[in-house]
């Protein structure tokens, strides 16, 4: 099993292009979360989606938007990438958010830079 | 305001050295508490996750407390390895969120 898996490794974006962020996961998890973590910042939730179908607006939502494709895939798209916006990107995946013990595999992440 | 913070930012010890990270938090109300280990440029991997009701938790070289009354947690690291060298994240559980510490960085050289 490949675990999470996020494309791409590495991005270099000009302000004000678009792009978007994949995941996937090969574990059958029915939730799915996107964070960013920022140089002396614990990581911050994005957005996550707690089961196909539905997604939440996390800790810093603006600027970004998601997709949860089906129960393996759940993807973040930045619509008018911003400086701001640099930062390292990850994708995590749990078996069910409202269980009292959950836990979080993430992926490798993605690193971003917006000039 | 829920918060994590740890202690120290950054450490270094030599291969064989134990050490000890600290994790004070204010997050209410709290339900568990989870240590993980993120390499460079890896996403992080947990290394034990503590209930409320529990004191200890070991994994392998590394040693987890909690105590819930002061909202204390520390990770213990024995005899350290190089592969030890590491960001190590303290995590508490809020409801449905997780809010993560900023992490100590440990370096191990031989």
């Amino acid at each position: 099993n490949a675990g999470v898996t996020q494309t791409p490794k590495f991005q270099v974006l000009k302000t004000g292009q678009s792009m978007t962020l994949q995941c996937a996961q090969d574990m059958n998890h029915n939730s799915m979360y996107w964070y960013r973590q920022d140089p002396g910042m614990g990581l911050r939730l994005i957005y996550y989606s707690a089961s196909e179908g539905t997604t939440d607006k996390g800790e810093v939502p603006n600027g970004y938007n998601v997709s949860r494709l089906n129960k393996r895939e759940f993807s973040l798209r930045l619509e008018s990438a911003a400086p701001s916006q640099t930062s390292v990107y990850f994708c995590a995946s749990s078996e069910q958010i409202r269980h009292r013990s959950y836990e979080q595999y993430f992926g490798p992440g993605t690193r971003l830079t917006v000039t | 305001k829920n918060q994590v913070e740890q202690s120290p930012q950054s450490l270094i010890i030599l291969e064989g050295k134990n050490c000890t990270l600290q994790c004070n938090y204010t997050v209410s109300p709290f339900s568990n508490l989870r240590w993980y280990k993120q390499d460079t440029g890896r996403g992080p991997v947990s290394l034990t996750i503590m209930t409320f009701s529990e004191n200890t938790k070991s994994n392998g070289r590394y040693t987890a407390t909690l105590d819930a009354d002061t909202k204390q947690s520390s990770l213990h690291i024995t005899a350290s390895q190089l592969s030890d060298s590491a960001s190590y994240i303290c995590v508490v559980r809020r409801a449905d969120k997780l809010i993560f510490g900023t992490g100590t960085r440990l370096q191990v050289f031989p």
